[in-house]
């Protein structure tokens, strides 16, 4: 159980574009969700907090215009890279904090190519 | 936030050599998690550990935290290529959010 899913699991696109990265909780509820960015050679940074039917929490230094969060359910948080460029190229992972818990489960990444 | 730094940041050491990994924590902690992880990749959890002194070990890797629960090691005895990668910890902050080390990156020599 406690099974975290991102789709997709890499994405290229063009600059200027916007993508979305999804994930989801598939075996249980997750009120709260969390969204790291990390680049080759360095750590996870934490990027924001998203909770289910309310405003993320963005990290300091971390553009929330850029960087749009949705965690319209349950089970489902979304990350929109809007306007996105090749520094935004990076690899995203989300993770879920089940509510009976309070370990977090990390879902298997998105690599992000801008080009 | 919850500041977690880790020493070396990268660390390159021969097949079958011993090698020793630090996560110092500027606050408390209350729940140190150990991960693997190779860029691009998905976390592989280690180990996770909540009482000072306590001390776990899975095959060749053990991990201590220490009396004080600021500092943690992660040993590997008689490396092997197969644990290349960067190893994170991690703990949880105040609201629940999740933080990572600074990361150490291992190479292993075959």
């Amino acid at each position: 159980g406690a099974v975290v899913s991102q789709h997709p699991s890499w994405v290229i696109c063009k600059s200027g574009t916007s993508v979305k990265i999804e994930c989801r909780s598939l075996d249980f509820q997750a009120t709260t969700m969390f969204w790291y960015r990390q680049f080759p050679k360095q750590s996870l940074m934490l990027m924001a907090t998203s909770n289910e039917g309310s405003k993320a929490t963005y990290e300091q230094g971390v553009e929330k215009d850029k960087f749009l969060i949705n965690h319209a359910s349950l089970t489902l948080s979304t990350l929109t890279v809007t306007s996105a460029h090749p520094e935004d190229s990076s690899f995203y992972i989300c993770s879920a904090l089940p509510g009976w818990r309070p370990e977090q489960y990390f879902g298997p990444g998105t690599r992000l190519t801008v080009t | 936030s919850q500041e977690l730094e880790q020493s070396p940041q990268s660390l390159i050491v021969q097949e079958g050599k011993n090698l020793t990994i630090n996560c110092t924590s500027s606050k408390t902690l209350y729940g140190l998690y150990w991960y693997k992880q190779k860029y691009g990749e998905g976390l592989i959890f280690l180990m996770m550990l909540q009482k000072g002194g306590e001390e776990k070990s899975h095959e060749k890797i053990t991990a201590k935290l220490d009396e004080k629960k600021q500092q943690s090691s992660l040993h590997i005895t008689a490396s092997q290529p197969s644990h290349a990668g960067i190893y994170l910890c991690g703990a949880q902050g105040a609201g629940n959010q999740f933080y990572f080390g600074t990361g150490t990156s291992l190479t292993v020599i075959p």
